[in-house]
């Protein structure tokens, strides 16, 4: 059974400051994904990541895959408040499976 | 990307009733998912909305409390059964779309906040 852990779960930092947040995952993989959850609102996607050592970008997040390692990253930098919300990660086993999320990580950013 | 709309946004409920939960896609789409997001925690899978057959169904969720239709291949309905306060969770749809000719993307409806009482 797939098992998809992230840490830290919770993440309390200042703006301006530099982080990563970590998922681990326990089988192989087709593919990974990072979605962005604001209180009371759906998952908004961040990141689709297809492939080893694959790195994408968009603003102040960056996310990152090592297949070998079973790991993803999602390194925030120079984090301002309007990040602050719950990232997940998920992963899918095969195209047209089901997603295994994580935990979910929830940031706050304080000013 | 597709565009997912459903219905209701939100409802409260009495124990022991039923719940119908509308999905509908912008386009025509071969995946469509049924998620359970229980307040303050991560989605967990409750079936998969197969056209023209049976749903698949997850690990501890059964048809007969959570019926599923799937008429074509654009709209779903998920119907939460003799509803208890266990049951309160926010209900998602999720689709999966072709983006480009290798990359297939996973999204997510708006949800349906459903509350038991």
């Amino acid at each position: 059974e797939l098992k998809v852990e992230q840490n830290p779960l919770f993440l309390s930092m200042q703006e301006g400051k530099n982080y990563t947040i970590y998922c681990n995952y326990s089988t192989t993989s087709d593919r990974l994904y990072w979605y962005r959850q604001d209180p009371g609102k759906s998952l908004e996607s961040l990141f689709v990541l297809l492939s080893n050592g694959a790195v994408k970008q968009e603003g102040r997040l960056m996310a990152s895959l090592d297949t070998k390692a079973r790991l993803s990253t999602l390194h925030i930098t120079a984090a301002v408040h309007d990040l602050s919300a719950t990232y997940f990660c998920a992963v899918q086993e095969t195209s047209g499976s089901r997603l295994t999320f994580g935990e979910g990580t929830q940031l706050t950013v304080n000013p | 990307s597709a565009v997912i709309s459903q219905k209701p946004s939100r409802d409260i409920c009495q124990r022991g009733t039923s719940l119908t939960i509308q999905c509908q896609v912008d386009s025509q789409v071969t995946m469509m998912f049924w998620y359970r997001q229980q307040p303050g925690q991560s989605l967990t899978l409750i079936a998969t909305a197969n056209q023209g057959s049976e749903a698949t169904y997850e690990s501890g969720f059964v048809i007969d409390k959570f019926p599923i239709s799937r008429p074509n291949l654009t709209f779903s309905t998920l119907t939460v059964s003799n509803m208890s306060p266990e049951d309160s969770s926010i209900y998602l749809c999720s689709v999966e779309t072709q983006t480009d000719r290798t990359l297939y993307e996973q999204y997510f409806g708006p949800g349906t906040r459903l509350t038991v009482t």
